[in-house]
Parts: structure tokens; C-alpha cells; sequence
């Protein structure tokens, strides 16, 4: 079966230290993967996208990579600050769905002044 | 910066009820999504919609749900008879071209309760 997976435990940290956080996928082939913020009562806010064909990407203090061999992409904040504690989210954009973005259940950032 | 706006933002309802939760979608944006989340559980796809026709829909999106553009500007949500299962929060989102290299905006989404 298809499934997209995030580390469920929280991650607490403290600031100023990378964050990583893990997104794994199974029976998704090929596929772009977005990731997203988002905080307690809001909606998802876009934050990285990599396509199938990139191994990393970067913006500013955030850093995507992905595996498609290991089916994984992992997601590092760096010099992280406690403005950062949210919840990130991973989707899949599989192929000719129609846009349909496939979430995991989201990783919960807290970061510790 | 523009953004999608959602109505209202906290709807009650009861159950066997019809609602409509509305959404206006950034105004360039040519597809339109709505999602759903349970509390403490994922996001879940509902369908997308491009130029007057639904592109894609989940096996959520029964025959109680629908989707209008009634005009330029709106994007709506129908539940013609809410259930209990319903309760959820409702996020719309819009993209300016559908495709995987594209983001999507989510609006600040419509928290339903169904009573």
C-alpha cells in the first residue's frame, strides 16, 4: 500500500542547533515532494518543493534533500530559533492527479531558547 | 501579499444539515483545492478543480460534497447533510498552474462542528 511517513515523536531542540526531520514514502514512483509549515489552527504554509531529479535544495536556513532510492528526504533547519517551533509537514504530488498533495502526518518542532 | 481568504472561519452545525463554506482563491490562480483535517490527524485531499470541472476527487468526496465556482472570484464547498464525521477543519488552497512544480496556498481554513 502507498504511505507517507513522518517521525511522529516531537523533536525539541535547542536553539541555535539543525533540526532534521525525516519524510519517508512507499509505492510513490517517481514523485516531487513539497514540504510545509504549519502552526496550531492554521493552514499549511508552502516551504520547499524538490523534484525527483534534485538530490538537494536550499533556502536561507532551510535545506531539503532526497533520496529516491531510498525513498526519503530529509529536512534540516539550521541556526534554529524558537520562531521555528511549529509542525512540518512533507507532501507527495504524485503524477497526473490532478494536484492532489498526499501529507504526512507532520513532525512537531519545538525549539528551546 | 495575496492570499486565500476563507468564510467563516467557525461554522456549528447540526447534523443532517446542509452548509456552505466559502473561499476566495488568489485572483491570478487558475486551480483550486479544498482539504480537510481532523483534529490531531493528517491532511486529507478532497478534490481540485480547474477551469469549471473537477480534475481530481478522493474517496471522501461522495455525492454529499460538491464544488461551485459561482462566480469570478468564489469558491465553494457544499455538505448537503452533515454527519458527525464531518466536524473537521476545512482548508481551501489555489495554485496559479496546476502541476507539481507549483506551490499551493492554503487559506486560514473553516473549523466545522457538526452537533
Amino acid at each position: 500500500s502507498q504511505k507517507i511517513e513522518q517521525n511522529s515523536e516531537a523533536l525539541n531542540i535547542q536553539e541555535g542547533k539543525t533540526a532534521t526531520l525525516t519524510c519517508n514514502y512507499t509505492n510513490y514512483s517517481p514523485a516531487y515532494l513539497q514540504w510545509y509549515r504549519q502552526d496550531p489552527g492554521r493552514g499549511p504554509v508552502f516551504l520547499l518543493l524538490i523534484r525527483e531529479n534534485e538530490k538537494e535544495k536550499r533556502k536561507e536556513r532551510l535545506k531539503v534533500t532526497f533520496d529516491t532510492t531510498l525513498k526519503q528526504s530529509l529536512f534540516h533547519i539550521t541556526a534554529s530559533q524558537p520562531a521555528d517551533s511549529a509542525t512540518y509537514l512533507c507532501a507527495l504530488l504524485p503524477y497526473n492527479q490532478g494536484g492532489k498533495l498526499i501529507f504526512g502526518q507532520g513532525t512537531e518542532l519545538s525549539v528551546k531558547p | 501579499e495575496p492570499e486565500v481568504t476563507q468564510t467563516p472561519s467557525h461554522q456549528v452545525t447540526q447534523m443532517g444539515q446542509e452548509v456552505i463554506l466559502r473561499c476566495v482563491p488568489i485572483s491570478n490562480h487558475l486551480y483550486f483545492y479544498w482539504y480537510r483535517q481532523i483534529l490531531g490527524q493528517k491532511v486529507e485531499f478532497l478534490v481540485s478543480f480547474y477551469n469549471n470541472e473537477i480534475s481530481e476527487k478522493s474517496e471522501i468526496f461522495d455525492d454529499q460534497f460538491s464544488v461551485e465556482r459561482p462566480d469570478g472570484s468564489n469558491f465553494t464547498l457544499k455538505i448537503r447533510s452533515t454527519k458527525l464525521e464531518d466536524s473537521a477543519m476545512y482548508f481551501c488552497a489555489s495554485s496559479e498552474v496546476g502541476g507539481r512544480d507549483y506551490e499551493q496556498y492554503f487559506g486560514p481554513g473553516t473549523r466545522l462542528t457538526v452537533t
